[in-house]
């Protein structure tokens, strides 16, 4: 059945690494997104793609690379440049960037812990 | 810019009924969901209003003032397991369509 997924659901890695969290969607749709959330914070946009081979900045994107080389796949890194990476990290995807109504399916998000 | 604003945390007795606010400022709205979320887990979509009025989804009801800016989710019968945070969130044709996400509003439902 259809769906959007994530893995791993816990990742924990040492400071100055890079980590790539994977997102995968077989909804057929064309939009994906990356967000952040912090604790008592709403999410926060890293990362947007509204079709294949292109992409753009959320509000937060320093530290943060994205790929879009599939319509299915929507991979996050982490760099060591971002400051704070320690966050529940949440994909979603949409049938269209700029629909009028449809909404953003969730997947079920991973925590990375950075010491 | 854009601002959108909810209470942090409210608290309800189980059977009772419950109304969230969502208020917004926003330059080019386009539509306001409301999605829930239970702790560690992802958000699942509730509802959607882009037109002035109620939208009625079972126990759960969305209402939007466009001229207001204002929103709000109203959940009746409260169950325990609607013990969750309820965020509000808007499209923002002005921004190639993002969704712009309030803080949340966690709620505690109380036997």
């Amino acid at each position: 059945d259809g769906g959007i997924t994530q893995s791993p659901k816990y990742l924990f890695r040492k400071e100055g690494q890079n980590v790539t969290l994977s997102c995968e969607q077989n909804l057929n749709h064309d939009a994906m997104y990356w967000y952040r959330q912090d604790p008592g914070q709403g999410l926060r946009l890293i990362y947007y793609s509204q079709i294949v081979n292109d992409f753009q900045k959320g509000d937060i994107a320093e530290g943060y690379s994205v790929s879009r080389e599939k319509k299915e796949s929507f991979p996050l890194t982490v760099t060591s440049a971002q400051k704070n990476p320690t966050a529940f990290y949440l994909c979603a995807s949409s049938l269209g960037g700029q629909g009028a109504s449809y909404e953003q399916y969730f997947g079920p998000g991973t925590r990375l812990t950075v010491t | 810019g854009q601002n959108i604003d909810q209470p942090t945390e409210m608290t309800a007795t189980e059977g009772a009924i419950v109304q969230i606010n969502c208020t917004y400022q926003t330059s080019g709205f386009n539509g306001l969901f409301w999605y829930q979320q239970h702790a560690g887990e992802a958000p699942t979509f509730l509802s959607y209003n882009v037109l002035d009025g109620l939208e009625e989804k079972g126990r759960f009801s969305s209402f939007l003032s466009r001229s207001k800016g204002y929103s709000y989710l109203l959940l009746k019968e409260l169950q325990m397991k609607d013990s969750a945070s309820y965020l509000c969130a808007v499209r923002d044709h002005n921004q190639g369509g993002k969704l712009i996400f309030g803080q949340g509003t966690e709620l505690s439902v109380k036997p």
